[in-house]
């Protein structure tokens, strides 16, 4: 069965520090890997997807089959980062979406 | 934003009453989905459907109904609510070509059972 795993609650980091927020999946077939970021009080939303490998909001995120692996990575936080983000596997013909625990990120000042 | 609409978005309700949350979107997506929020375990898939009259189970179906009789709309029923079933229940929903099969996210539903 499918699995994705977010080892870290929270994380925590100063205005301008790097960033970078751990996701390892488990699939057999061929991964189809998501970022979704819920921000206080906001709707949970797509932040970026691996197919796509654009930048959102200077946010990257590469896919490391190898390692089984779909890490955040951002190079200089900023304060309106702060938000609950969720790494999301999508199976089941592109109706199944598992998602992990989800890691808190805090930035602060 | 304002596509896909939720409620009530608060609602207590006592053990063994049944509780229909309504899930509502103006897209006409084909997929509508319907998680769960719980600490500790992020989003878990409690039913999807495909089309109007098409409903398979997720990851975490049990003690839950769903139908789906019109396609913009997909309610979620607890039949004999429980407290293990306190939580935020969000509904999503998707079109046939939405770019990247993106889901799209309602506001919520955060539900207490006495």
């Amino acid at each position: 069965a499918q699995r994705v795993t977010q080892p870290e609650k929270l994380l925590s980091v100063f205005k301008g520090a790097p960033v970078e927020l751990k996701c390892n999946y488990s699939y057999s077939g061929s991964p189809e890997l998501f970022w979704y970021v819920q921000y206080s009080r906001q709707r949970l939303q797509l932040l970026l997807r691996h197919i796509s490998r654009e930048s959102i909001k200077g946010f990257t995120a590469d896919l490391n089959k190898g390692e089984t692996s779909f890490h955040l990575k951002k190079p200089f936080a900023q304060e309106e980062d702060s938000a609950m983000y969720y790494c999301a596997l999508l199976t089941g013909g592109g109706n199944k979406l598992t998602f992990g625990t989800g890691t808190q990120l805090k930035v602060e000042l | 934003d304002a596509g896909i609409t939720q409620s009530p978005r608060y609602k207590i309700t006592e053990t063994g009453r049944q509780v229909t949350l309504m899930c509502h979107q103006t897209w006409s997506h084909s997929y509508m989905f319907w998680y769960r929020q719980d600490l500790g375990h992020g989003l878990r898939l409690i039913y999807y459907s495909a089309a109007a009259d098409i409903t398979d189970k997720g990851e975490v179906p049990d003690g839950y109904v769903v139908s789906r009789s019109k396609t913009e709309n997909f309610p979620l029923t607890l039949e004999s609510a429980t407290r293990s079933q306190t939580s935020v229940y969000f509904c999503a929903s998707r079109g046939q070509a939405t770019a990247y099969n993106e889901q799209f996210f309602g506001p919520g539903t955060r539900l207490t059972v006495l």
